[in-house]
């Protein structure tokens, strides 16, 4: 099977940095990606990591140690319209490709 | 934004009754997923397609059966709704780089109740 574990919650100042962690336990792993989703909203793809390393986009960026099979999502400058959940899920290849979700962080921006 | 349409948006329905629910895409994008979202649980596979006819079982489909008779419609079908069915169910597509999954696109959700 396989298992991510995410914080539940998260609380960060505007223009601050937040970290938001993730750690997984899978077979066949191709990627870690990171989602954004609003309450009442349907989740957005923010990122995608295949190689160990930073990937940075605009004030977002995500790292991925594949050895450690841990990664993290950056988020800087932060603004009241960043507060919502961020999932991180793992794709999984072979003949089929399965995307499975972390159970989510809440990210709480305060003035 | 990929075209991924999920209807209905909202049903009410009773303990024992079938329902199905459908997603619709326009972007023949190859593969294709069903989740349902529960407070504390995340985002939860309970079936995915990577081809029409082909699927597959996520971590939660007991209870649940689906089809993809073609490309741009996976239907979800609970068989005999239960009140722990309750929940919102997302559709996700994704055009496939080869087997892998990189950016996944969401439909708006579908707000199930079982009373």
């Amino acid at each position: 099977g396989q298992s991510l574990e995410q914080p539940s919650e998260v609380t960060a100042v505007e223009g601050a940095i937040v970290q938001i962690n993730c750690t997984y336990q899978t077979s066949g792993f191709y990627g870690l990606s990171w989602y954004q989703q609003h309450d009442g909203g349907a989740p957005t793809f923010l990122s995608y990591n295949a190689l160990d390393g930073l990937e940075e986009t605009g004030r977002f960026s995500s790292f991925l140690s594949r050895s450690d099979s841990y990664g993290y999502l950056l988020l800087q400058e932060l603004q009241m319209k960043d507060s919502a959940s961020y999932f991180c899920a793992v794709s999984q290849g072979g003949t089929a490709s399965k995307l499975t979700f972390g159970t989510g962080t809440r990210l709480q921006v305060t003035l | 934004d990929a075209g991924i349409t999920q209807s209905p948006r909202h049903k009410v329905t009773e303990t024992g009754t079938p329902v199905t629910l459908r997603c619709h895409q326009t972007e023949n994008h190859r593969y294709m997923y069903w989740y349902r979202q529960d407070p504390g649980h995340g985002l939860r596979l309970i079936h995915y397609s990577y081809g029409v006819k082909d699927t597959d079982k996520g971590e939660v489909s007991d209870g649940y059966s689906v089809s993809r008779s073609k490309t741009e419609d996976f239907l979800l079908t609970l068989e005999s709704a239960t009140s722990s069915q309750t929940s919102v169910y997302f559709c996700a597509t994704n055009p496939g780089t080869g087997t892998i999954v990189t950016e996944a696109f969401f439909g708006q959700g579908t707000r199930l109740t079982v009373v």
